[in-house]
């Protein structure tokens, strides 16, 4: 089974600075899906940013970016011009092109923004 | 358009008791995920359906089911609680459209097992 590690669990960064969370993977695929999702205090997770392993470029969502490095399964996520509503617990996540759409969590990582 | 609806918010329940959540994915989606979120083990899936049927399953005992609706509603039911069923259990819903597996998630249901 894949798994997935994010070695940060708490991370606390100082508005409009820039901050990255770390995630590493463990799998034997070569085709599967990436993703970070953000959980703010409310509970509803919200999909940040997605990376199809096949794609070499980084995805950029805005503020968010990430980076993919598919030979090391790492795929850290970097959040520039922090905000306060940034603040929440990040997960990331992994999905094999086989399992249907069934994801594969780490155990998360709580930023703090402060002011 | 509505986001995925999940009742009850809350419950309590005692050992032994059963209990039934309920999803209303967005519409126009028909796969429904369910996760389990604990402090301890953190998130871990549940099963997902898709047309009323069981497409994928996690590693969890046979006293928590599902089912689909053709209104692709959604129901898990979990059987002779126990303490360490006490969780959030998340809801997410998907259009399930090939290299995209954007799941919009619920706002979940916490369960309390006294």
């Amino acid at each position: 089974a894949q798994t997935v590690t994010q070695s940060q669990p708490e991370m606390s960064v100082q508005e409009a600075e820039t901050v990255t969370l770390s995630c590493t993977y463990d799998t034997s695929e070569s085709d599967y899906y990436l993703f970070w999702y953000k959980q703010p205090p409310s509970r509803q997770m919200i999909l940040v940013i997605r990376q199809e392993a096949y794609k070499q470029q980084n995805a950029t969502e805005n503020r968010f970016s990430v980076n993919f490095q598919k030979a090391a399964k790492s795929f850290s996520l970097k959040i520039s011009d922090s905000q306060l509503g940034d603040a929440a617990m990040y997960f990331c996540a992994y999905r094999s092109s086989n399992s249907g759409y069934a994801l594969n969590f780490g155990k998360g990582t709580s930023l703090l923004v402060t002011p | 358009k509505a986001g995925v609806t999940q009742t009850p918010r809350y419950l309590i329940k005692t050992r032994g008791q059963q209990v039934t959540l309920s999803c209303s994915p967005i519409s126009g989606h028909r796969s429904v995920s369910w996760y389990q979120q604990t402090p301890g083990q953190g998130l871990q899936f549940l099963f997902e359906y898709f047309s009323e049927t069981q497409r994928n399953k996690g590693n969890f005992p046979g006293r928590f089911s599902g089912r689909q609706f053709s209104n692709s509603r959604s129901e898990m039911n979990v059987s002779t609680l126990e303490l360490g069923d006490s969780a959030l259990y998340l809801c997410a819903s998907s259009d399930r459209q090939p290299n995209t597996g954007e799941l919009f998630f619920g706002e979940g249901s916490r369960l309390t097992v006294l």
